[in-house]
């Protein structure tokens, strides 16, 4: 689980296989983004959701919220070598502020 | 064509030298970015800026200065750079709304020798 000044996590998984990368956050939001980071370029969005959505789909991509817990999770089906790439979940605690968490470096062997 | 540049994308200074870092975007964004990326780390927050001459610090604003005179262009610098300065340092705009998406360039790595 990422969050804070938690250092980098890390997963290393096969291709085909599912995984879930999960986000803990301390302060409010209304929203938490994911970001996906490829190596040597910017962090890119790939899913938002809402504080009232429980849960997001884009294509191989699932989000999840839990208000409650302050918890977050991002999950890849069926993940190919092309997912390989560190993620970021990042809150908005207001002023237009993101605040990014440590991130979860996925390994996606062939 | 939505983007972010940034230039240089490589800078070797010495420490105590000046520092000048740029980033333009073409989407009219209202709010722009700069954040440091140390390694296993994830980004902190350096300065945001709202609009021009309208900007904020963030999380670790000391060492640095920005400045923003036009809409497009944001500039971060860096007074007598030092070696703990050493880092890759990303820019990104966004619409002003929280639900925004943030867009990133590709980032400056900067050495400070």
């Amino acid at each position: 689980s990422q969050w804070g000044e938690e250092n980098l996590q890390a997963l290393s998984i096969q291709e085909g296989e599912d995984v879930t990368m999960n986000c803990s956050y301390k302060t409010y939001t209304t929203v938490v983004h994911w970001y996906r980071q490829d190596s040597g370029r910017g962090p890119a969005l790939i899913i938002l959701i809402r504080s009232n959505e429980r849960e997001k789909r884009s294509g191989r991509l699932r989000a999840t919220l839990d208000t409650s817990s302050q918890s977050s999770s991002l999950s890849i089906t069926a993940a190919q070598c092309e997912d390989t790439a560190v993620y970021f979940c990042a809150t908005d605690p207001g002023g237009y502020k993101v605040v990014f968490g440590s991130g979860t470096r996925l390994l996606v062997s062939p | 064509d939505m983007k972010v540049t940034q230039m240089p994308r490589y800078l070797i200074k010495r420490m105590g030298e000046n520092v000048l870092l740029e980033c333009g975007q073409d989407m009219s964004h209202e709010t722009m970015y700069w954040y440091r990326q140390d390694p296993g780390l994830g980004l902190q927050l350096i300065y945001i800026s709202y609009d021009v001459d309208s900007n904020s610090e963030g999380d670790i604003p000391k060492g640095y200065r920005v400045s923003r005179k036009k809409r497009e262009h944001f500039s971060l610098i860096l007074d007598s750079a030092k070696t703990n300065q050493t880092s890759v340092y990303f820019c990104a705009s966004s619409l002003r709304d929280s639900y925004a998406e943030q867009f990133f360039g590709p980032g400056t790595r900067l050495t400070v020798l």
